[in-house]
């Protein structure tokens, strides 16, 4: 079935632990995202790639990295956990990064910092 | 810049009853609009949006929503709502010409039996 997968489903992390999120879509789409939704305040964008090799910084960067070596996956990496990374993140993708595009969503990982 | 206000954080409504969810925006530029969708434990997933033409779009299950530019509002409407429309909704809007999308912080929608 075509879509994104999103890996771990959930995951608890000690704080300054290092953690990847995984993302794969075999749509093709150009575009890829990366989202945290919290209680109350909505997505918020942490990063994104209009096309394999290049990323860009969205509203909350800061803790976060991400990588595009292929069109299909966009890992997203912790480097050093803290408890406010505590959220549900989501990964996206669009045919390309336009105002226009529909984003299609992964499942969500839930991720406990302690 | 845009931004997205969503009035209601929750709205509970007896199966059968008609729904609306509100959604006002702001941006200097014209606008697309969204409203996606997230039912319990999933991703989101595009309802309906508008883009440009007729200002009422309609999903597949009886969702309609009207753009209304002097009001700039993007209400989302059911005539008659079901159990399984319990979900949470997000309103979004992107401006044109603009690569950012932006959300509202959500409606939960509780329909009650």
């Amino acid at each position: 079935i075509a879509g994104i997968t999103q890996a771990p489903t959930s995951q608890i992390l000690a704080a300054g632990r290092r953690m990847t999120l995984r993302c794969t879509q075999d749509m093709r789409h150009n575009a890829m995202y990366w989202y945290r939704q919290d209680l109350g305040l909505g997505l918020r964008l942490i990063h994104y790639s209009n096309t394999a090799g290049t990323t860009g910084k969205g509203e909350v960067p800061d803790g976060y990295s991400v990588s595009r070596a292929n069109t299909d996956d966009f890992p997203l990496t912790l480097a050093s956990a803290v408890p406010s990374q505590t959220s549900v993140y989501f990964c996206a993708s669009s045919v390309d990064r336009g105002g226009a595009d529909t984003q299609y969503f992964g499942p969500g990982t839930r991720l406990t910092v302690l | 810049a845009q931004s997205v206000t969503q009035l209601d954080s929750q709205v509970p409504v007896f199966e059968e009853a008609p729904v609306e969810l509100r959604c006002n925006y702001s941006s200097s530029v014209s606008v697309y609009l969204f409203w996606y969708v997230q039912y319990p434990n999933q991703g989101l997933q595009l309802l309906l949006k508008y883009l440009s033409g007729s200002t009422l779009v309609e999903s597949i299950n009886g969702f309609e929503a009207e753009f209304n530019k002097s009001q700039t509002s993007f209400h989302l409407r059911k005539p008659s709502v079901h159990i399984s429309d319990t979900a949470e909704y997000f309103c979004a809007v992107a401006g044109a010409g603009s690569y950012q999308l932006t959300f509202g912080k959500g409606t939960k929608l509780s329909v009650i039996p």
